[in-house]
């Protein structure tokens, strides 16, 4: 199947700081990439929507100047957490889409602590 | 909210016995799909099922459809310690591009 892989898995960053993700389509060309994020014990919820070449459509109330989205190739979008706080702290998982094909491939996903 | 509802949100059961978790949604759809997560880790897709199915099957796997209740089920036949994870439906709605994911069921199987 296909593979999805996500860097960094773990990233510990402190208050302040921006931390980059990236997330990449490891043997197919992925059209669309999807950004979640996951609080302990809870679902996931979609953050942003990322086709290849335009701008990233973000989910109400996630603000897109502290999460930028870049999806500058068709196997490679990034999240980066700008000014990242302690409430950011959180689980990402991406996914990408094949385009036509209804399933989603999930990264391995990248915890990230703010101190 | 377009997400979905699951229950039980945690079951623990015995190894060998059956799990049965339920999925319930809003809108219409083009699919459902079950996936599991273990602890900590990314998700892992189980099945899909499309909205003219009704029932589909895989390994110990059985998921059920019911459109017209919109709601979804999934069962694991004889359970193992490896089967523990969360479990969550997620549904392809028409229209929209993304998933949207239920609540979860937390699965304890007991050795």
């Amino acid at each position: 199947g296909a593979v999805v892989s996500q860097h960094p898995s773990r990233v510990i960053c402190k208050s302040g700081t921006s931390v980059k993700i990236e997330c990449r389509s490891l043997d197919f060309q992925a059209t669309t990439m999807f950004w979640y994020r996951q609080f302990p014990k809870q679902s996931l919820m979609l953050m942003a929507t990322s086709n290849e070449g335009s701008k990233a459509t973000y989910e109400q109330g996630v603000e897109k100047d502290k999460f930028l989205i870049n999806h500058a190739s068709l196997t490679l979008s990034t999240l980066t957490v700008t000014s990242a706080h302690p409430e950011d702290s959180s689980f990402y998982i991406c996914s990408a889409t094949l385009g036509i094909s209804y399933e989603q491939y999930f990264g391995p996903g990248t915890r990230l602590t703010v101190t | 909210s377009q997400q979905g509802e699951e229950d039980p949100q945690a079951l623990s059961i015995q190894e060998g016995e059956n799990a049965t978790m339920n999925c319930s949604y809003k809108t219409s759809i083009n699919n459902l799909q079950w996936y599991r997560q273990n602890s900590g880790r990314g998700l892992v897709h189980l099945i899909l099922i499309r909205s003219n199915e009704r029932e589909k099957h895989s390994g110990r796997l059985r998921v059920t459809l019911d459109t017209s209740k919109k709601s979804s089920s999934l069962l694991i036949t004889a359970s193992r310690a490896a089967d523990t994870a969360s479990y969550f439906c997620a549904t392809d709605q028409t229209g929209a591009n993304n998933l949207f994911f239920g609540t979860g069921t937390r699965l304890t199987v007991i050795p």
